[in-house]
């Protein structure tokens, strides 16, 4: 199957500082992809979609100014977490998918954000 | 609107048992698609089955088997003969023609240990 990289698996940062989540398609072009956060033993919440070549598409309730996506070129998403908080602190999970709504979804290993 | 429901929040069971996920949707769409996610405590999502509306049979592999029931809007998960390594959060999905951006609903998952 398709194959979706996140990196960095985790990463911790200090209260005030940035940090930026990149999620790549390996081996297929994704004109969408998505972005999720995940609370312990919750499901995942869909924060923004991303489409390559324009603005995000971001859920009610997330901050579009603290979540920035920018999704470059087919194969790249990036998530960067502005001026983070230990609010911010969470699972976070990427995915594109090849087609369609008939198409699986691919995921990304996930993103462990610990903000101290 | 799409709606997914697992009203597990987590189910125990010892080594060699059968177990069953119950998965419950709601959608007005008449073509859609249905996953179900396996989730180990790595995190990455791992992608395990994918029927879409108009396939009512039931589905084996291996250990796992689906029951799709459109006259209950069901899509159940039975694991047979259970091992440890099937522990994980399971999550049903849902995806339809008329969803936005191709994103896939979440069923709020159910967490499944099995026990030696």
């Amino acid at each position: 199957g398709a194959v979706v990289s996140q990196h960095p698996s985790w990463v911790i940062c200090k209260s005030g500082t940035s940090v930026k989540i990149e999620c790549r398609s390996l081996d297929f072009q994704a004109t969408t992809m998505f972005w999720y956060r995940q609370f312990p033993k919750q499901s995942l919440m869909l924060m923004a979609t991303s489409n390559e070549g324009s603005k995000a598409t971001y859920e009610q309730g997330v901050e579009k100014d603290k979540f920035l996506i920018n999704h470059a070129s087919l194969t790249l998403s990036t998530l960067t977490v502005t001026s983070a908080h230990p609010e911010d602190s969470s699972f976070y999970i990427c995915s594109a998918r090849v087609g369609g709504f008939d198409t699986e979804a691919f995921f990304g290993q996930g993103t462990r954000l610990t903000v101290v | 609107a799409q709606k997914v429901t697992q009203a597990q929040t987590e189910i125990s069971v010892v080594e060699k048992e059968d177990v069953t996920l119950d998965c419950v949707y709601e959608t007005r769409d008449t073509t859609y698609y249905l996953f179900w996610y396996k989730q180990p405590p790595s995190g990455e999502l791992v992608f395990l089955i994918r029927r879409n509306s108009f396939d009512e049979q039931n589905e084996i592999s291996g250990r796992y088997s689906w029951n799709f029931q459109k006259s209950t809007s069901s899509f159940n998960f039975t694991i047979t003969a259970s091992h440890v390594v099937d522990s994980a959060v399971y999550f049903c999905a849902l995806s339809a023609s008329s969803g936005s951006a191709r994103q896939l609903t979440f069923g709020s998952g159910t967490q499944l240990t099995v026990l030696p």
